[in-house]
């Protein structure tokens, strides 16, 4: 079974720039989470989506957005990029919501983003 | 304020040798604790998942332990190994009762293991 890819693996953009990105989920799983990493920071949960339904946010401003398409793949989208969003932006998938059961969540490799 | 603090913050151990890296956490209410073992450059790979009523799981040669009461747990490594040098993060899920449920994620402990 092929595991999560995410698309780009790697993308330098410019403050005040808008980016998108993407994220595949292992064949049959339901729900996509997204997550933000930073050296200073650690890993912080952005949001989670389940059946193309937001179902948990994290505390990111406006400007981080995502969705899920019917076939669970996901996007997401930070607006009027700043230099501190420069960080891994990893997003994982599991059969069901992966907060409220225990079912394994499966990272894909991450999108390192910098914002210069 | 839900918090999850890791300790070390980092360690250094020969291979072969064993380590236990701890997780406290102040989450309530508790659903359940992951480990995840993170290699640079990598996504995170999740070792253990423990809900309230466990208070012991093995993954080959990593155990993790639980204590709600005190709302602790450990991550033991034993007959550690080279591709044992790596990041583990611990990661408490609350359990609000709906669909706002709040992960809070430890810091990570990096883990160094020399030859």
């Amino acid at each position: 079974k092929a595991g999560v890819t995410q698309t780009p693996r790697y993308l330098i953009k410019t403050r005040g720039q808008q980016v998108t990105l993407s994220c595949s989920p292992i064949s049959g799983h339901r729900s996509v989470s997204w997550y933000q990493q930073t050296p200073g920071q650690g890993l912080q949960f952005l949001f989670e989506y389940f059946s193309e339904t937001q179902r948990n946010k994290g505390n990111f401003p406006g400007r981080f957005s995502g969705r899920q398409f019917s076939n669970s793949r996901s996007e997401m989208n930070v607006s009027t990029l700043e230099l501190g969003d420069s960080a891994l932006y990893l997003c994982a998938s599991s059969l069901e919501a992966g907060h409220l059961s225990s079912y394994e969540q499966y990272f894909g490799p991450g999108t390192r983003l910098t914002v210069t | 304020k839900n918090q999850v603090e890791q300790s070390p913050q980092s360690l250094i151990i020969l291979e072969g040798k064993n380590c236990t890296l701890q997780c406290n956490y102040t989450v309530s209410p508790f659903s359940n604790l992951r480990w995840y073992k993170q290699d640079t450059g990598r996504g995170p790979v999740s070792l253990t998942i423990m809900t309230f009523s466990e208070n012991t799981k093995s993954n080959g040669r990593y155990t993790a332990t639980l204590d709600a009461d005190t709302k602790q747990s450990s991550l033991h490594i034993t007959a550690s190994q080279l591709s044992d040098s790596a990041s583990y993060i611990c990661v408490v899920s609350e359990d609000s009762g709906g669909s706002n449920n709040k992960l809070t994620f430890g810091k990570g402990t990096l883990l160094t293991v020399n030859p």
